[in-house]
């Protein structure tokens, strides 16, 4: 049982426009919501978390946006760079820390110069 | 300073073999995952060791598979009598204390297992 789905396995997006990359999850339970990159032959990286208590969080070029009554979370990345070029996994978590990371299965962007 | 330390980073083994994956944290995180992550697949969890809590164990695929925690610290992921589909990428991560917002995972490269 897939709580946390990408349904989209793969995006390509032209340089300098903007990525957009959706999740959706089943648990209601879930109340954090992370987003981790990963480059070839290296472990998943940190990029972005959000709370139940909020709708959105930016950092930099990246924002992510929570909409709960819909389970749907997406990661806007602009202006998209060359070195965004990786696969993103989204994962949820329960509250008050001490709980496991349930991921998705990932989304490979491809951003073209 | 030093991130999360997996050895080795690659491991081919025969199916039937025992197989130790090793994991060093960060200094100072109490929490410490393991993932794996098989081709075309998205990150599975294994085993959740935090401070002194006994282990959560409920992503363990079969009872070959075995992880323990010595003194807070390194963490050792067993596998015995292997199986071809046992290969994978093996991930460890370890965080401050569980996963809040002050307190993300940070994963080591991972060790390939591969089993022929």
């Amino acid at each position: 049982d897939q709580q946390v789905k990408q349904n989209s396995p793969s995006l390509s997006v032209q340089e300098g426009r903007i990525s957009i990359l959706n999740c959706d999850y089943t648990n209601s339970m879930f109340d954090y919501f992370l987003w981790y990159k990963k480059y070839p032959a290296e472990g998943p990286t940190f990029l972005i978390s959000i709370s139940s208590i909020k709708d959105k969080n930016e950092d930099g070029r990246f924002t992510v946006f929570l909409n709960k009554s819909a389970k749907h979370l997406s990661l806007h990345i602009v202006p998209s760079q060359p070195g965004d070029s990786a696969v993103y996994f989204c994962a949820a978590s329960g509250s008050f820390g001490n709980e496991k990371l349930t991921f998705g299965t990932g989304t490979r962007l491809t951003i073209i110069p | 300073g030093a991130g999360v330390s997996q050895s080795p980073s690659n491991k081919v083994t025969e199916k039937g073999k025992d197989v130790e994956l090793r994991c060093d944290p960060i200094s100072g995180h109490t929490a410490l995952y393991w993932y794996r992550q098989s081709l075309g697949q998205g990150l599975e969890f294994l085993i959740y060791f935090q401070g002194n809590s006994a282990p959560d164990k409920s992503g363990l695929p079969s009872d070959r598979f075995s992880a323990e925690r010595t003194g807070g610290s390194v963490s050792t992921l067993t596998i015995q009598r292997t199986q071809q589909e046992d290969s994978a990428v093996y991930l460890c991560a370890s965080s401050l204390g569980g996963v809040t917002a002050n307190s993300p995972l940070h994963f080591g490269n991972g060790t390939r297992l591969t089993v022929t």
